[in-house]
């Protein structure tokens, strides 16, 4: 166990539809990193918050988001999906001391 | 242009035998680099971090070299086993924790 837990492990849902995925970072982390892995693709940077302010962006398409709570747990929410989103989402936390970089083990999102 | 570059893109070795990992990397302002290995469907895991004055981590079987001159790293694995099989992936750190991905050398071990 990575510390960094995500929910859910597994999602089907259909075109068109929305989805919202949970992280919670390691205990202590004030960042939240999100990735997007597409089948047989390395990761693809999406957002980071830091202390619920968002940090930086990367591929983020306008259709997604990312909000980070006052607890620190943190959302992705993906909206009108399309079969193209379908992928291995990962999030990660980090804290002050740059070693301290961990994932967890990812949601994987199909969308028929 | 920020990029990390891995070599190959995938590998065969039989087990018990050796490989090494390539990368190559133009990222600045560098920080450290790290190797991760990652399972089938499941999270990248942490194997090394060397900052920019060391050459040489290691992690059980496993040896990570930095030449941060020549910008090039690479991952040994030695006596490899069937477990060993997984995306071995080249991050390079950037000053403010910016991480640059590398697309990952497949490793497969057969017996």
């Amino acid at each position: 166990d990575s510390g960094v837990t995500q929910t859910p492990k597994h999602l089907i849902t259909a075109t068109g539809q929305r989805v919202t995925l949970r992280c919670s970072p390691r205990s202590g982390d004030l960042s939240v990193y999100w990735y997007q892995q597409s089948l047989d693709q390395g990761l693809q940077f999406l957002i980071q918050y830091y202390n619920g302010e968002e940090r930086a962006k990367g591929n983020i398409l306008e259709r997604f988001s990312a909000q980070q709570f006052p607890d620190l747990h943190s959302e992705l929410n993906l909206s009108s999906l399309e079969l193209g989103d379908s992928a291995l989402y990962f999030c990660a936390s980090s804290s002050r001391d740059r070693y301290g970089y961990t994932f967890g083990s990812g949601t994987r999102l199909t969308v028929v | 242009k920020n990029q990390v570059e891995q070599s190959p893109q995938s590998l065969i070795i039989l087990e018990g035998k050796n490989c090494t990992l390539q990368c190559n990397y133009t990222v600045s302002p560098f920080s450290n680099l790290r190797w991760y290995k990652q399972d089938t469907g499941r999270g990248p895991v942490s194997l090394t971090i060397m900052t920019f004055s060391e050459n040489t981590k290691s992690n059980g079987r496993y040896t990570a070299t930095l030449d941060a001159d020549t910008k090039q790293s690479s991952l040994h694995i030695t006596a490899s086993q069937l477990s060993d099989s997984a995306s071995y992936i080249c991050v390079v750190g950037r000053r403010g924790n910016k991480l640059v991905f590398g697309a990952g050398t497949i490793l497969r071990v057969k017996s």
